[in-house]
């Protein structure tokens, strides 16, 4: 039981370059969320996906796409990579519908925009 | 919009000491209050999570404590160890997808 993980785990990128981070969890969890924490500001949400099929926009969305490839997939893709997209990326997943809410986090992917 | 603060940033304790590290939050509508850790350069790992209707949680030399009514949460550490050194978040969740992190308590224990 592998829990969340996250490729790559570091990633160097230009301005202007695209990309896409892999997330998958093992956990049959129905719920899967995007995260970029930033010294200073904390966790934040990008995106969410309550379930299988369905995306929806958390607090800082811009500049990001998401993909909810089937239950265990969530992947996060910078179309246009910016220097303020330089940030460490978690994924995690909640078994949220069941009695525990309970948040699991993957490694973490450190992206870095030059 | 929620806020939630850690105090204090950092803390440096001597080995075996007890200690507390606290969390508060300016809104009381909450599903639940989450505890993580974090090492340096990781992902964050889950300690425990108090449901709203709860009042505390407890896994080992942990305890957690919740009181919405006035926005406070707690964490006691008891008989501190060296391997405890790292970086303690809680996170509110007001909704599906409301989630409000605490920007941490870095805890360094001296051997």
């Amino acid at each position: 039981n592998a829990g969340v993980t996250q490729t790559p785990k570091f990633q160097v990128l230009k301005t202007g370059q695209s990309m896409t981070l892999q997330c998958a969890q093992d956990m049959n969890h129905n719920s899967m969320y995007w995260y970029r924490q930033d010294p200073g500001m904390g966790l934040r949400l990008i995106y969410y996906s309550a379930s299988e099929g369905t995306t929806d926009k958390g607090e800082v969305p811009n500049g990001y796409n998401v993909s909810r490839l089937n239950k265990r997939e969530f992947s996060l893709r910078l179309e246009s990579a910016a220097p303020s997209q330089t940030s460490v990326y978690f994924c995690a997943s909640s078994p949220w519908g069941s009695s525990s809410y309970e948040q699991y986090f993957g490694p973490g992917t450190r992206l870095t925009v030059t | 919009k929620q806020e939630v603060t850690q105090i204090p940033a950092a803390l440096s304790v001597p080995e075996g000491e007890n200690l507390v590290l606290n969390c508060s939050f300016t809104d009381s509508a909450i599903y639940n209050l989450q505890w993580f850790r974090q090492d340096p350069g990781k992902g964050l790992t889950s300690l425990l999570l108090i449901q709203s209707s709860q009042r505390e949680q407890t896994s080992g030399r942990l305890n957690a404590s919740l009181d919405k009514s006035s926005g406070r949460s707690t964490l006691y550490i008891a008989a501190s160890q060296p391997g405890d050194s790292a970086t303690y978040l809680c996170a509110v969740q007001a909704n599906f997808n409301k989630f409000y992190f605490g920007s941490g308590t870095k805890l360094n224990v001296k051997p």
